[in-house]
């Protein structure tokens, strides 16, 4: 069985300062990993994704992430947040194979004041 | 190119009556999800079709849940008869075949409350 973490159920952050969403995972086989963002009134959208190579991701809006095999994380990384910026963001892996579902974290409500 | 859609976005009943809920995939997609996020809780799969067929079921509650997608187009999940607990949000994604199944497009979600 396969499980998320989202370490940080609210992220208060300034705007144009850093920020890091931690996420990490629990499965017994190799794993796809995905960060989605829901704005508010809006659906999922996916930031980015890692399925296989470059252990650093880079996705739309200026977000990164790190796959740490090691660690079993995937920490979301953006170096200078927006106000637009604030929305939900949901960690989530599938693991393949015949059915791609996906297993998703509590997400991680980040909050970016002026 | 049009994204999934959900209909109704809203929906509020009464405990014991029945909900159908809606969903339109992308144009194409073989592969279609439904999700289901509970307040306070994280978003859950409930089952997974390939076109008309269903590939897993097991994130179901219970039998009062029932989906059906006709003809491997649009997909309907009804609930009857509802209860208070299935009060939340219902995401349905759809996904192509192939190296796409890796993307799940979402819909923007159903907001069912059982009253």
């Amino acid at each position: 069985a396969q499980s998320v973490t989202q370490l940080d159920s609210q992220v208060p952050v300034f705007e144009e300062a850093p920020v890091e969403l931690r996420c990490n995972y629990s499965s017994s086989v190799s794993v796809y990993l995905f960060w989605y963002v829901q704005y508010p009134n809006q659906g999922l959208q996916l930031l980015l994704k890692y399925l296989s190579g470059s252990t650093l991701v880079k996705g739309i809006n200026g977000f990164e992430a790190e796959f740490n095999k090691s660690q079993t994380s995937f920490h979301l990384r953006k170096p200078s947040v927006h106000i637009s910026d604030t929305a939900e963001y949901f960690c989530a892996v599938s693991s393949g194979g015949s059915n791609y579902k996906l297993t998703f974290g509590k997400g991680t409500l980040l909050t970016v004041n002026p | 190119e049009a994204g999934v859609t959900q209909f109704p976005s809203h929906s509020v009943i009464e405990k014991g009556q029945t909900v159908t809920l809606r969903c339109d995939p992308i144009s194409g997609h073989d592969n279609l999800y439904w999700y289901r996020r509970v307040m306070g809780k994280e978003i859950k799969f409930l089952l997974h079709f390939v076109k008309e067929s269903k590939q897993d079921e097991s994130g179901m509650p219970n039998n009062r849940f029932l989906a059906e997608r006709t003809g491997g187009t649009y997909s309907t999940l009804k609930v009857q008869p509802a209860e208070l607990e299935d009060s939340g949000v219902y995401f349905c994604a759809s996904s192509q075949e192939g190296y796409g199944r890796h993307e799940q497009f979402f819909g923007p979600g159903t907001r069912l409350t059982v009253l």
